[in-house]
């Protein structure tokens, strides 16, 4: 069974610039999170889908977007990078409704110069 | 909001040792989970805990669901170089995952 596949891995991005990170989940997992995580932060709550519908926000600008597909895929968008947006993004999916358990992809890393 | 401590924030070990290390939370939560994510990777789920008191194992890692809930211990035996990352406790709340900031494992040679 496949894990969560981030793509792509790594970008360099510039500031003002706009960024779209694309996250698959694991097959049958409808709820797909995504978190920032920067050295000083630790791991920040995004957003979660499921079900194609955003159920959770946590407090980010809105320069952040996601969405989710009919097929569980889902895409986050950055907008008017920041030089503070360089992190790694992070996707997680999980199988359930309320979920208890959550399963992480390898990140992306984005780097904003 | 909703936090998670965990302690100790690094720890600096001899291979063979045991680790110890611990998250606890001002609330109460009904799942536990330990993940550990080694550099340039995602987190890694270790063990999940459901039922306090619960004690539960995977190879060389132990954890257990505090008896009051608002705690939970990880333990590692005998590490090995491997074992180097960061630990995360973490718990569902509010249809999100929350986490700890982590506690960093050194091994030294």
């Amino acid at each position: 069974k496949a894990g969560v596949t981030q793509t792509p891995r790594y970008l360099i991005k510039t500031r003002g610039q706009q960024v779209t990170l694309s996250c698959s989940p694991i097959s049958g997992h409808r709820s797909v999170s995504w978190y920032q995580q920067t050295p000083g932060q630790g791991l920040q709550f995004l957003f979660e889908y499921f079900s194609e519908t955003q159920r959770n926000k946590g407090n980010f600008p809105g320069r952040f977007s996601g969405r989710q597909f009919s097929n569980s895929r889902s895409e986050m968008n950055v907008s008017t990078l920041e030089l503070g947006d360089s992190a790694l993004y992070l996707c997680a999916s999980s199988w359930r409704d309320g979920y208890t358990e959550a399963f992480f992809g390898q990140g992306t890393r984005l780097t904003v110069v | 909001g909703q936090q998670l401590n965990q302690s100790p924030q690094s720890m600096f070990i001899q291979e063979g040792e045991d680790v110890s290390m611990n998250c606890t939370s001002s609330s109460i939560f009904n799942t536990w989970l330990w993940y550990k994510q080694d550099p340039g990777e995602g987190p890694v789920l270790l063990i999940a805990l459901y039922k306090a008191g619960e004690l539960t194992s995977n190879g060389r890692l132990t954890a257990q669901f505090g008896i009051t809930r608002k705690d939970s211990f990880l333990n590692i035996s005998a590490s090995i170089p491997s074992d180097v990352g960061i630990y995360f406790c973490a718990g569902p709340r509010d249809d999100k995952i929350i986490f700890g900031k982590g506690t960093r494992l050194h091994i030294l040679p």
